[in-house]
């Protein structure tokens, strides 16, 4: 089976600084990684999918890259409204969430 | 717009069953699957299968095969996940989600809290 691996656990950055997130699967899935924000009490939002493109109305400060096994998530500059659990999910065969992020502000 | 609402929230006793609902509007119910999604107190996201209101087929996650049944009913438009011999751990915030075609889930329901305590 096909392992989801998150890292960092959790991150405490400045306003303004750029975040990046890592998501790594254990064997190759392609491009087939979507990238959700959930804040706390909320349900998931989804940010991105297909590695590296952007949901309709999701600010642009929010990129994706990667394929294969070593994805990211990157936020350029962070703002108070980002303070929130990122999690990615692999969908290449039955969908798989990573184990979250939890972005802070320092 | 797109809508997911889903019903309230549940407590029940182990080795009960719960069905918690999914109502779509803002789109056409048989043109995505439905996908459930649970999380527990604190913890990450777990999917746990999806069903097809187009024609009742479902596919469910390996650990949740025999006790869970997803179902869908087009004349409401809305989708049903039932949990079966619940245990503790299976408290946890119950998700249904939109299936994107081009990949994830663009839209979600608001969640639905279901607790199982004797």
């Amino acid at each position: 089976d096909i392992q989801m691996t998150q890292s960092p656990s959790s991150l405490s950055a400045s306003i303004g600084d750029r975040v990046t997130i890592t998501c790594r699967a254990s064997q190759g899935i392609s491009n087939y990684l979507a990238w959700y924000q959930q804040k706390p009490g909320k349900a998931p939002k989804l940010l991105m999918y297909a590695a590296s493109t952007l949901q309709s109305g999701v600010p642009s400060r929010f990129s994706g890259s990667g394929s294969g096994t070593d994805f990211t998530l990157t936020i350029s500059s962070l703002q108070p409204e980002d303070v929130a659990t990122y999690y990615c999910e692999n969908y290449s065969s039955a969908p798989l969430f990573g184990g979250g992020t939890k972005v802070q502000i320092k | 717009q797109v809508q997911l609402v889903q019903s309230g929230a549940e407590v029940k006793k182990p080795g009960a069953s719960v069905k918690v609902s999914c109502k779509a509007s803002g789109y056409m119910f048989t043109g995505y699957h439905i996908h459930w999604v649970r999380q527990a107190p604190g913890q990450g996201l777990e999917w746990m299968g999806w069903i097809n209101p187009n024609n009742g087929g479902a596919f469910y996650a390996q650990r949740f095969q025999g006790r869970v049944t997803m179902t869908s009913d087009t004349s409401s438009d809305t989708a049903y996940v039932e949990l079966s011999s619940l245990i503790s751990d299976d408290t946890a915030v119950y998700y249904c989600a939109k299936n994107n075609w081009f990949g994830g889930f663009d839209f979600w329901g608001q969640g639905t809290m279901v607790t199982v305590s004797s």
